[in-house]
């Protein structure tokens, strides 16, 4: 199993650029879910998904779309990039919905 | 929003010393308190998920005890090992799991030689 993986790793784009960071799983999970990690701060939910077909927003989903059309696949999309959105941004998985979570590798994204 | 802390921000421990460090969640409409070990240059990895008020959990050297009524979480290692170094995070699942979990700002660890 690979688990969870995210493409890419690195990625600079310019302001008012759009981009789509993937994420796939190969565990099965219903639960998915995307965060960002920003010096100083605790991971932040953007959206989470509980089963293809259904997702919602989580902490920080301004600026952020998400869709979930297969129960591997779980992508998230920035339409207009801002430097507020230079991050790392993670994509996690769980199996029940108080179960762990695992994370992938994460992307680095830099806004400029 | 929710607010999860915790305590201390950072910590350097000399190799073979105990440790332990602090997790507070608010106390009403509790679900699950996850703990994860966060590598640097890695990604989190879970340790614990704990779901019921007393719970204690250990993995070889370390440990997590819960206390819901109180709303904190206690993580100990015992006989730090330079491995040991991590950014240790802990985060709440409030009642019926809605919204995802709620990480704290994570304890910093350093085990000196």
């Amino acid at each position: 199993n690979a688990g969870v993986t995210q493409t890419p790793k690195f990625r600079i784009l310019k302001i008012g650029q759009s981009m789509t960071l993937q994420c796939t799983q190969d565990m099965n999970h219903n639960y998915m879910y995307w965060y960002r990690q920003d010096p100083g701060m605790g991971l932040k939910l953007i959206y989470y998904s509980v089963g293809a077909g259904i997702t919602d927003k989580g902490e920080v989903p301004n600026g952020y779309n998400v869709s979930r059309s297969t129960t591997e696949d779980f992508p998230l999309r920035l339409e207009l990039a801002a430097p507020s959105q230079t991050s790392v941004y993670f994509c996690a998985s769980s199996l029940r919905e108080e179960g762990e979570q695992f994370f992938g590798p994460g992307t680095r994204l830099t806004v400029l | 929003i929710l607010n999860v802390e915790q305590s201390p921000q950072s910590l350097h421990v000399q190799e073979g010393d105990s440790t332990n460090f602090t997790c507070s969640f608010p106390s009403s409409n509790f679900y699950a308190l996850h703990w994860y070990r966060w590598e640097t240059a890695k990604s989190p990895e879970a340790l614990f998920v704990m779901t019921l008020n007393g719970d204690e959990k250990k993995k070889g050297r370390i440990s997590a005890t819960l206390n819901t009524k109180e709303g904190y979480s206690y993580l100990y290692i015992k006989g730090s090992q330079p491995e040991d170094s991590a950014t240790y995070l802990c985060a709440f699942l409030s009642g019926g799991g809605a919204d995802g979990l709620t990480f704290g700002k994570g304890t910093h660890l350093i085990i000196q030689p």
